[in-house]
């Protein structure tokens, strides 16, 4: 069926380290793609988005490319802050406009 | 000013307990949806509509029922509230394209 995985749970970082955040989706269709941010106490937010091959996303320094030979989207910041620390969920868009979520993934940014 | 608004923030109840957890929005969206939110699981679409007096099933339906009543209102009905059902409930808000969706801020539920 639709699904969407993000491998890491909890990514541990310190100021200005390089982000990498891993999401895989299964290949049915040809789905748009999504990450989305959540800060403590507050409800997800669109982040952005990407709905064809080699399309690239970008948002607030992060940034995402769809890749279909690969199935992914990964999430990348070049140099993170103790401000982006959140959890972060990886989606894709299904028939009737149904979101499907990934697991989430917790970055945590030291100072 | 807030465009999804959800009350309550807070809600304990027991098992077997009604509950409605109510959604507004001012975002002139068509479309709604009812998510639960459970670590380990991510956020889990439980019904949905593309209008007043509309209701699509989602993901995890079992056990819940939902009404929209207008454009702005969302209500997700629990008439017989179980533990399994303890959760950080969120309502959002979306465009017919449903390319961005629109989160409130949650309703923590607990059942007793």
């Amino acid at each position: 069926g639709d699904s969407v995985t993000q491998t890491e749970g909890q990514v541990a970082l310190s100021e200005e380290d390089f982000l990498t955040i891993h999401c895989n989706y299964s290949a049915s269709g040809y789905p748009a793609l999504f990450w989305y941010v959540q800060y403590p106490g507050e409800g997800p937010q669109f982040l952005f988005r990407a709905s064809r091959d080699k399309e690239k996303g970008s948002s607030r320094g992060f940034e995402a490319t769809y890749d279909k030979g690969t199935t992914s989207f990964h999430l990348r910041k070049a140099s993170v802050q103790e401000s982006d620390s959140a959890v972060y969920y990886c989606a894709r868009i299904n028939m009737g406009y149904k979101l499907t979520f990934g697991t989430g993934t917790s970055l945590l940014v030291d100072p | 000013e807030a465009a999804v608004t959800q009350s309550p923030r807070n809600k304990v109840t027991v098992t077997g307990g009604n509950v409605t957890l109510s959604c507004r929005q001012t975002n002139s969206h068509n479309y709604m949806y009812w998510y639960r939110q459970d670590t380990g699981h991510g956020l889990r679409l439980i019904h949905y509509s593309y209008g007043a007096g509309n209701l699509q099933i989602g993901d995890v339906p079992d056990g819940y029922k939902a009404t929209r009543t207008t454009q702005e209102d969302f209500f997700l009905l629990l008439e017989l509230a179980s533990p399994s059902q303890t959760s950080l409930y969120f309502c959002a808000s979306s465009d017919p394209l449903g390319y961005e969706q629109y989160f409130g801020p949650g309703t923590r539920l607990t059942v007793l």
